[in-house]
């Protein structure tokens, strides 16, 4: 079945990196998401990684894909508090609409 | 440029009225799709449209929900009559379907629904 896992609460000190995971089910080759909610906001697409790559790195963003085990992780270099937010992981396999997504995991910035 | 522009932002109501949601999505985008979240339930998603037309209306709770894209610029969301269980923020998304290659999802801002 799909079914897209995450931890709910994160918190880390300003400055600390975070490391946000997520798991997931489908066993075919799928495109993975990062979106980010700030309050009030709709989701916001940080960045995607396709399930053939190991690795994405974008400023202070790390996707990192371990296909064998089906785990994502999104890192956060010297987080700040404007990082603060809903993290959401999602996946799509390629040729579907349907975008399963995870219950987000709250990272809370301690200043 | 333009994101997806939902109204209103905030709708609160009484229970047993109608309620309309709209959207605009990116100009472009040719999928559309009608989301709700709750803290019990995440997100959902209640409606896809493709080119206008509904492929999947699998996750519409109930009759009292209805979707409408009269044309590539515009969607609505109706819920008659509306009860406190509805109570929600609902986000429409759009998408531009590109055959091999992958165009992700953008997010309207929401509306958030109270029912009273």
């Amino acid at each position: 079945g799909e079914d897209v896992e995450q931890s709910l609460f994160l918190s880390v000190r300003e400055g600390d990196s975070s490391v946000i995971n997520c798991t997931y089910t489908d066993s075919s080759s799928t495109y993975l998401y990062w979106y980010k909610q700030e309050p009030g906001a709709g989701l916001q697409l940080l960045t995607y990684i396709f399930s053939n790559m190991d690795m994405k790195q974008d400023q202070r963003l790390t996707v990192l894909l371990n296909k064998k085990d089906k785990h994502l992780s999104l890192r956060i270099a010297d987080t700040q508090t404007g990082d603060s937010a809903i993290y959401f992981c999602a996946e799509r396999p390629p040729g579907t609409y349907k975008y399963i997504f995870g219950t987000g995991t709250r990272l809370k910035v301690l200043a | 440029d333009a994101g997806v522009i939902q109204s209103p932002r905030h709708e609160v109501t009484e229970m047993g009225q109608e309620v309309t949601l709209r959207c605009k999505p990116i100009s472009g985008h040719n999928s559309l799709f009608w989301y709700r979240q709750t803290m019990m339930r995440g997100l959902e998603l209640l409606i896809y449209f493709n080119n206008n037309v509904p492929i999947d209306d699998s996750g519409m709770p109930e009759d009292r929900f209805s979707a409408k894209m009269p044309n590539a610029s515009f969607s609505t969301l109706k819920i008659q009559p509306s009860e406190p269980r509805d109570s929600a923020v609902y986000f429409c998304a759009s998408r531009a379907q590109v055959a091999n290659s992958n165009q992700p999802q953008h997010f309207g801002d929401g509306t958030r629904l109270s029912i009273l």
